[in-house]
């Protein structure tokens, strides 16, 4: 079964600090992969996604995600962080091509302080 | 494109009473998802539909929990009797097996309340 994990529950940093959050997904065959944002006290927004081509994948705001195939992993990162991006970070996976479910990891809530 | 469409977005009720959320998903979309969000579970899939037929219901919590989606524009999930550990947000979201990457697209959800 698929399965996806996400190492930090919780993450604090200071504005400009640089940011990576760890994605570890477990499926044996061709997968999507996602990267969604949840703002406080709105629904979740895509951030990002991967699903073919170049492993390093751009979203908006500045945020990007790279695709380490033999790594079972989809970490994002930012270079420089703002206020503005306390949120809730999750990282999903669905099978390619399959008419199937994406799978949610648990979630990271990032707290910027100003 | 209006989005993902739930409504109410906030509902306060007392326990025992039944309550109703409704979504309309995206025009065109074939698949369609009820999700419930808590601080301490976490996001949990509760039932999905494909082509108005509910194909994985397992995340429903238990059968005071019941989905249904009449047709391709709408669908509800109804609690009944209703308890205060169900007071979550709920979201809907929706998708197109004909686009590229299986992306969701979320509801605003509906915030409920279960005094």
């Amino acid at each position: 079964a698929q399965s996806v994990s996400q190492h930090n529950h919780h993450v604090i940093l200071s504005e400009a600090a640089s940011l990576e959050l760890g994605c570890n997904y477990s499926y044996g065959g061709t997968v999507n992969l996602f990267w969604y944002v949840q703002y406080p006290g709105q629904h979740l927004q895509l951030l990002l996604k991967y699903f073919s081509g170049d492993p390093l994948v751009k979203g908006i705001k500045g945020f990007e995600a790279e695709f380490i195939k033999s790594k079972f992993s989809f970490n994002l990162r930012k270079p420089s962080v703002q206020w503005s991006d306390t949120a809730e970070y999750f990282c999903a996976v669905t099978a390619m091509n399959r008419d199937d479910k994406i799978i949610f990891g648990k979630g990271t809530r990032l707290h910027i302080l100003p | 494109d209006a989005g993902v469409i739930q409504s109410p977005r906030h509902e306060v009720t007392e326990m025992g009473q039944e309550v109703t959320l409704r979504c309309k998903p995206i025009s065109g979309h074939d698949y369609l998802f009820w999700y419930r969000q808590t601080m301490m579970r976490g996001l949990e899939l509760l039932i999905y539909f494909n082509n108005n037929v509910p194909i994985d219901d397992s995340g429903m919590p238990e059968d005071r929990f019941s989905a249904k989606m009449p047709n391709a524009s709408f669908s509800t999930l109804k609690i009944q009797p209703s308890e205060p550990r169900d007071s979550a947000v709920y979201f809907c979201a929706s998708r197109s097996t004909s686009g590229r990457g299986n992306e969701q697209f979320f509801g605003p959800g509906t915030r409920l309340t279960v005094l």
